[in-house]
């Protein structure tokens, strides 16, 4: 049974870096046809796509994101992370790791998220 | 990218049908069938309950269905139950490679 778990601190103060990373066990992250993405969701909102990552690095962010955003893949230890810079307030929220079927919408499994508070 | 567009909340009683909309643009539920709704009940990560329209993943149960006219998505639950109480997020692939979540649909079963 594939498990996704993200890791990180849970404060980061404002105009910093952001750095979180999913662990995946139960399958390799190599894989082909398979892309590990992140998804956040603030308090009280609803969910937002950050971006994803395929086994070969190939990235791709949401626009709004996308200059402040890295998501890199690490095959050696079957984790990918991301990076967020420059936060603000407006970046606290609830991240999820989630791997997606490729050719597909089906986002099959999730972490069980992680919550990031933005605040001096 | 602007978010789909989902009713804030739906309601219904046990035993009774609803249909939540998603309604996207020509740029992405217009375009794909790359459709997939997604249950959150409080506190909990997400769970795909409907991928690529109408595609149910083995152990949803058969009272969640989906379709797509245009651009607009639907999920119908049929036979609600209380466990079905919970926020309910479409989401669609995009012309621009990338992916785009609808607003959230609380549903309350009375």
């Amino acid at each position: 049974q594939l498990q996704l778990q993200e890791s990180g601190p849970g404060l980061v103060k404002p105009s910093e870096t952001l750095s979180l990373t999913c662990t995946v066990s139960g399958g390799s992250i190599s894989s082909s046809g398979y892309y590990w993405g992140w998804i956040r969701q603030p308090p009280g909102k609803g969910l937002e796509w950050i971006g994803n990552i395929n086994y070969s690095g190939n990235t791709y962010c949401n626009p709004s994101l996308k200059s402040r955003v890295t998501i890199s893949v690490e095959t050696s230890k079957n984790q990918f992370s991301l990076r967020l810079n420059s936060v603000t307030a407006a970046d606290t929220a609830v991240y999820y790791c989630s791997r997606r079927q490729g050719a597909s919408s089906f986002r099959d499994y999730w972490g069980q998220g992680t919550q990031v508070t933005v605040s001096s | 990218q602007s978010a789909l567009t989902q009713p804030a909340s739906v309601s219904a009683s046990p035993g009774q049908s609803i249909t939540i909309s998603c309604t996207g643009t020509n740029n992405d539920v217009g375009v794909y069938n790359y459709v997939s709704w997604y249950q959150q009940h409080p506190g909990k990560a997400p769970k795909v309950m409907i991928y690529d329209v109408n595609n149910r993943p083995s152990g949803v149960s058969n009272r969640f269905s989906g379709s797509k006219s245009g651009s607009t998505a639907s999920l119908t639950i049929s036979g609600l139950q209380a466990e079905d109480e919970a926020d309910y997020y479409c989401s669609s692939y995009t012309t621009s490679s990338t992916w785009v979540f609808g607003g959230g649909t609380k549903l309350t079963v009375l």
